[in-house]
């Protein structure tokens, strides 16, 4: 949706690489949340952070994988040593609040996404 | 833990016909969203449903809540071809910071 960036779009990486995506949130939200969408399937949370802190990290795989939202910049997902089965597409939400949805309105707007290919 | 379930999986449906996209949910939910996404893009928001007996309409989608059933409908009325999309149900669990979205419902429109 409007004003949540991701880069890149598209992703290719060989298996071994570290993959880093990066989200923008809508400026003045200072609550992301990351989603992993697999082929066909619905999307999975991960990691919902605030600045500079790590508030859920429940759905985020114990190993390779780190999530951080610097105080300055934009948050970034970190996958180390990528595997064929980390080919999905990566999408941020942000919100400006606690609980996406406080109003009439939705308030957690969903990036464009990064799509990633471990070849 | 809250699951959310979507059905069918799979809708294949003619220009001008009717039907429903059903979203259950397992546990207490507060409010209920519902998503479109066309292949290869982002998810758009169509409602957020916040009180039972919710219904919100926005052209030939329409959109219900029953929290004592945990149920949510996305009912489609005379179906056109731009509707074809996949459509996913998220709930919000009571007191949690999180989405928990359905499987997702493949709908085609054809001529």
């Amino acid at each position: 949706n409007a004003g949540v960036m991701q880069n890149p779009r598209h992703l290719v990486r060989r298996r071994g690489q570290e993959a880093r995506l990066r989200c923008s949130p809508v400026k003045g939200h200072s609550h992301v949340y990351w989603y992993r969408q697999l082929p066909e399937e619905g999307l999975k949370f991960m990691v919902y952070l605030q600045k500079e802190n790590i508030i859920d990290e429940s759905g985020m795989p114990k190993e390779r994988f780190s999530a951080e939202f610097p105080k300055e910049g934009p948050s970034i997902l970190r996958i180390q040593q990528v595997v064929r089965g980390d080919s999905a597409a990566y999408f941020c939400a942000s919100s400006p609040r606690e609980r996406p949805g406080e109003a009439s309105n939705p308030e957690a707007f969903f990036g464009q996404g990064t799509r990633l290919t471990v070849v | 833990e809250l699951k959310v379930e979507q059905n069918p999986l799979f809708l294949s449906m003619q220009e001008g016909k009717n039907y429903t996209i059903y979203c259950n949910y397992s546990t207490t939910s507060d409010r209920l969203y519902w998503y479109r996404q066309d292949p290869g893009k982002s998810l758009e928001s169509l409602f957020v449903l916040l009180s039972n007996g919710a219904v919100k309409q926005e052209g030939r989608l329409m959109a219900s809540l029953d929290t004592k059933a945990r149920l949510s409908t996305l009912h489609i009325t005379a179906a056109v071809h731009d509707l074809s999309a996949t459509y996913f149900c998220a709930a919000l669990n009571q007191g949690a910071q999180k989405l928990v979205f359905g499987q997702g419902t493949r709908l085609t429109i054809n001529p």
